[in-house]
């Protein structure tokens, strides 16, 4: 069974870069990824999809600031130049035998 | 640009019905599927099921045990999602998103409320 696995919570300096983890079960480590933002009170809004070369196709309007990236079964989402407005949760997201797969969420806190 | 427009907020008594629409537009709707998710207030965002809007296949998650349907009108580029039996437990955003495997762009999203 494919799980998908974020660390609960996050935090980083205002301006500094933060990188937040999604690793997918074993045996699963070709699969792509994607990463989807939700600010407090607001829905999720899609980031990007992280394929495991690492490379990574962006939302419309997704600022340079947020980038993909692979090693493994591990998935990567880099937020650089930390704005407060990236304070949110962060969610990974697959597919499997036609089903959707969300892992549990990474809280960011900017401080 | 790609829009997915939501019916309003509802309330409703446990052992009800409900049943939210999801209008797409900027997109061939039925080019691509339409899945459904929710969440519940505090907790993480939980797959429903999906429809395609081309050839009207479903799937549901086991967790629901077939008190969930999803259909659509290809005429009306709208996917609706039913939810039977509902209980307080059920009290939740839910929400449409557009996309077969990776989803892409999201509704704004309808509360539903289950009380007595």
């Amino acid at each position: 069974q494919l799980v998908l696995t974020q660390s609960p919570s996050a935090s980083a300096s205002l301006g500094a870069s933060v990188k937040l983890t999604c690793t997918l079960s074993s045996g699963h480590s070709t699969y792509a990824i994607a990463w989807h933002q939700q600010q407090p009170e607001k829905g999720p809004r899609y980031l990007m999809k992280v394929n495991s070369d690492g490379s990574h196709n962006k939302g419309d309007g997704i600022p340079d600031r947020f980038a993909g990236s692979s090693s493994g079964a591990e998935r990567y989402l880099t937020i650089s130049s930390l704005q407060s407005e990236d304070e949110a949760d962060y969610y990974c997201q697959t597919w499997v035998t036609g089903t959707v797969i969300f892992g549990g969420g990474t809280k960011l806190t900017v401080l | 640009q790609v829009q997915l427009v939501q019916s309003g907020a509802e309330v409703k008594k446990p052992g009800a019905s409900v049943k939210v629409s999801c209008r797409a537009s900027g997109y061939t709707f039925t080019s691509y599927a339409m899945q459904w998710v929710r969440q519940a207030p505090g907790h993480r965002l939980d797959w429903m099921g999906w429809i395609n809007a081309g050839n009207g296949n479903t799937k549901y998650s086991s967790k629901f045990h077939g008190r969930v349907t999803i259909t659509r009108d290809t005429s009306a580029s709208t996917a609706y999602m039913e939810l039977s039996s509902l209980r307080s437990e059920d009290t939740a955003v839910y929400y449409c998103a557009r996309g077969f495997t990776t989803v892409d762009n999201w509704g704004q999203g309808t509360l539903v409320t289950v009380s007595s």
